[in-house]
C-alpha cells in the first residue's frame, strides 16, 4: 500500500522567509496530490491540487511542485506570516480516495 | 455557502457504551466521507458515500462501526460498543466531484 512521509518534526521559521515542506511517497505515483491546512480543533482546509502531469502549481503565496521521478512534492509558502502557523497535510489519490500523511507543523515567529 | 455541519462537537463515554455522530454536508455535494483522526496522525478514511450508496468501507471496523446516509444527504456514524482505542476526532467531509474535500469541525470522542 502507499506510504506517505512528512517530516514529523515542527518547522520553525522567521516571518518573511520561505517555508518549504516535504511530502514523499513510496509506491506508484498518484493521479493527483493535494495539500491541506489544519488548525488546532478544526477540520482540514483544502489549499491546492496538483496532477501528475503538472510540475508546478501556484496560488497567491503558495507553490506546490510534483516530481514523479523523485516521488516527492514540495509545498512552499513565500513571505511567511505568523498567521501561516498551522499543520500542513499532504494527501495522495489512491483508487479514487485520499491517503493523508501525518502532517508537518509549521511555526512562523515574528 | 454554509459549510459541513457536525454534532456533537465533543463526547465523552465509557468503554462498551454506544455513540452516534451526525453530519450534514454542503448542499449539492454528492460525495460524503467519514474520517478518523487520532492525535498526531493524519485523517484515515472510514467510509465514503456517493449519494446514498457506499463506495468504500474497506477500513471501517464493521464489527463495531456502522454508517448510513439518509436520502443521499445527512449521515450518521455509530460506534457500538466503543473501545478505548476509538478515542479520536471523527471528521466528516463532502465534495462535488471527489477532488477537493470540505471538512466539518469534527467530533472529539474520548472513551474512558
Amino acid at each position: 500500500s502507499q506510504k506517505i512521509e512528512q517530516n514529523s518534526e515542527a518547522l520553525n521559521i522567521q516571518e518573511g522567509k520561505t517555508a518549504t515542506l516535504t511530502c514523499n511517497y513510496t509506491n506508484y505515483s498518484p493521479a493527483y496530490l493535494q495539500w491541506y491546512r489544519q488548525d488546532p480543533g478544526r477540520g482540514p482546509v483544502f489549499l491546492l491540487l496538483i496532477r501528475e502531469n503538472e510540475k508546478e502549481k501556484r496560488k497567491e503565496r503558495l507553490k506546490v511542485t510534483f516530481d514523479t521521478t523523485l516521488k516527492q512534492s514540495l509545498f512552499h509558502i513565500t513571505a511567511s506570516q505568523p498567521a501561516d502557523s498551522a499543520t500542513y497535510l499532504c494527501a495522495l489519490e489512491d483508487t479514487d480516495k485520499l491517503i493523508f500523511g501525518t502532517g508537518t507543523r509549521l511555526q512562523v515567529f515574528p | 455557502e454554509a459549510g459541513v455541519a457536525q454534532s456533537p462537537r465533543y463526547k465523552i463515554i465509557e468503554k462498551r457504551q454506544s455513540v452516534a455522530f451526525w453530519c450534514n454536508p454542503i448542499s449539492g455535494h454528492a460525495t460524503l466521507y467519514w474520517y478518523q483522526q487520532i492525535l498526531g496522525q493524519g485523517p484515515k478514511l472510514l467510509i465514503q458515500f456517493q449519494n446514498n450508496g457506499v463506495v468504500d468501507d474497506s477500513q471501517l471496523p464493521k464489527d463495531r462501526f456502522s454508517a448510513e446516509r439518509l436520502k443521499g444527504v445527512d449521515s450518521t456514524l455509530k460506534i457500538q460498543p466503543a473501545k478505548l482505542e476509538d478515542s479520536a476526532v471523527y471528521l466528516c467531509a463532502s465534495s462535488v466531484q471527489g477532488y477537493e474535500q470540505y471538512f466539518g469541525p469534527g467530533t472529539r470522542l474520548t472513551v474512558t
